[in-house]
This record gives structure tokens, sequence and C-alpha cells, in this order.
């Protein structure tokens, strides 16, 4: 298995307090990933990072922001959880964007 | 009408069964993707694929690209292969398309 993990595993939260859930990885992957899974839909892409720095949107970003300061660590925030954020939130590593790698997934309901 | 189609959405079989899971898309690709997932899980790579067909263990993934389908087909069916069952593409953007998924259940 791809050495990425996701942080925590398991939140439940209020609305408008502000969450961060975090991916690292430990493979020196390029590219990384936040989807959300929603039943009824596929996985959707909220933003991705190709380089230190370097990030930009998915299909579902609004209410999200992302940070990545270092390879190993790709940070999603949601600055006031709403309840339809509530989902399970996947990260995704790779060294060639076409093929990627999964973290376990966090579970986050907002109350 | 989404990218990526997956059929069936629900598949129940009885144990030893061959089954089929279908995946049709609309994009051009480069390489088309199966995942599962088990309840409660995270998300594995089955195969990946751009032409062909590829074999890993009792799993098969064929893909015809001048029809843009791909099938993925469990031989000997069991128990522990149930779980769902994703369809992705990797098209002209440096972004995944992903199915609906199917939700295989086999009985003993």
């Amino acid at each position: 298995d791809a050495g990425i993990t996701q942080s925590p595993r398991h939140k439940v939260t209020e609305t408008g307090t502000p969450v961060t859930l975090r991916c690292h990885q430990t493979e020196n992957h390029r590219y990384m990933y936040w989807y959300r899974q929603d039943p009824g839909h596929g996985l959707r892409l909220i933003h991705y990072s190709y380089g230190v720095k370097d990030t930009d949107k998915g299909e579902v970003s609004d209410g999200y922001s992302v940070s990545r300061s270092k390879t190993e660590d790709f940070l999603l925030t949601l600055e006031s959880a709403t309840s339809s954020q509530t989902s399970v939130y996947f990260c995704a590593i790779s060294d060639r964007w076409y093929e990627q790698y999964f973290g376990p997934g966090t579970r986050l309901t907002v109350t | 009408k989404n990218e990526v189609e997956q059929s069936p959405q629900n598949l129940t079989a009885q144990e030893g069964e061959f089954i089929t899971i279908n995946c049709s898309y609309s994009v051009g690709i480069s390489a088309l993707h199966w995942l599962q997932q088990h309840p409660g899980g995270g998300i594995v790579s089955l195969f990946m694929l751009s032409s062909g067909k590829k074999k890993h263990g009792r799993l098969i993934a064929t893909i015809n690209i001048q029809e843009k389908h791909s099938s993925l087909h469990i031989t000997a069916s069991h128990p522990r292969d149930s779980a769902v069952y994703i369809c992705a593409v990797a098209g002209a953007t440096n972004k995944l398309i992903f199915g609906t998924g199917t939700l295989l259940a086999v009985q003993p």
C-alpha cells in the first residue's frame, strides 16, 4: 500500500465551526488530491495540488480551501462547516496524474 | 448525462457465479481504472488499462477503446468479493472522472 494516511479518521463537528483535515504521504509523490464521496455521486474532486504551494480547484471547491507547504502534507480546511459538507473525504496521491492511490478516508459529520 | 456510466448499479449474486460489471464513457481517455471499496473501507486500485485485457487472479478487466466500453469480470465469485466497484477514466484534463459505482453482494 502507498504510504498515505489521513487524520482524523472520524470527526463530528457543529455547523459554523472550522475544520481541518490532514493528508500525509511518505511516497514523495508530486500530485495530491482531495475528494468527497456521497451516496449517488461518484468521487468528486474538491482541490488538488501539483507541487508545494501549487494548488487548483476541482469541481466542488466552494466552501473549501487547501494548503500544501510541504511535499508530504496536504491540508483541507472547511472555514465554516455546513451540514452539506457531511461526507466521506478521501485524499489521493500520484506521481503520474492518471494513476492515483487513495488514503483510508475521513468520515465527517456536521450537525 | 454523466461522462462515466456504470451498470448495473446494484448486483446480487450467488457464490460461484460469474459476474460482469460494465462501464461506458463518453470522453477520450488515456487510461481507465477499476477500483474496489469494501463497506466502510478505503479504495483500492484493481486495474489500470488503456487497451486489451488484464487478469489478476479471479478478476479480468477488458477495454474496447473504439466502443468506449470496459468490463470487469469476476469468476467463481465469493462473499469476500462483496464491495463497491468503481470505474474511473483519465481524460484529457489532468483529473480522473469517476462512475457512481456498482454495489455487489455475493451471497453464500
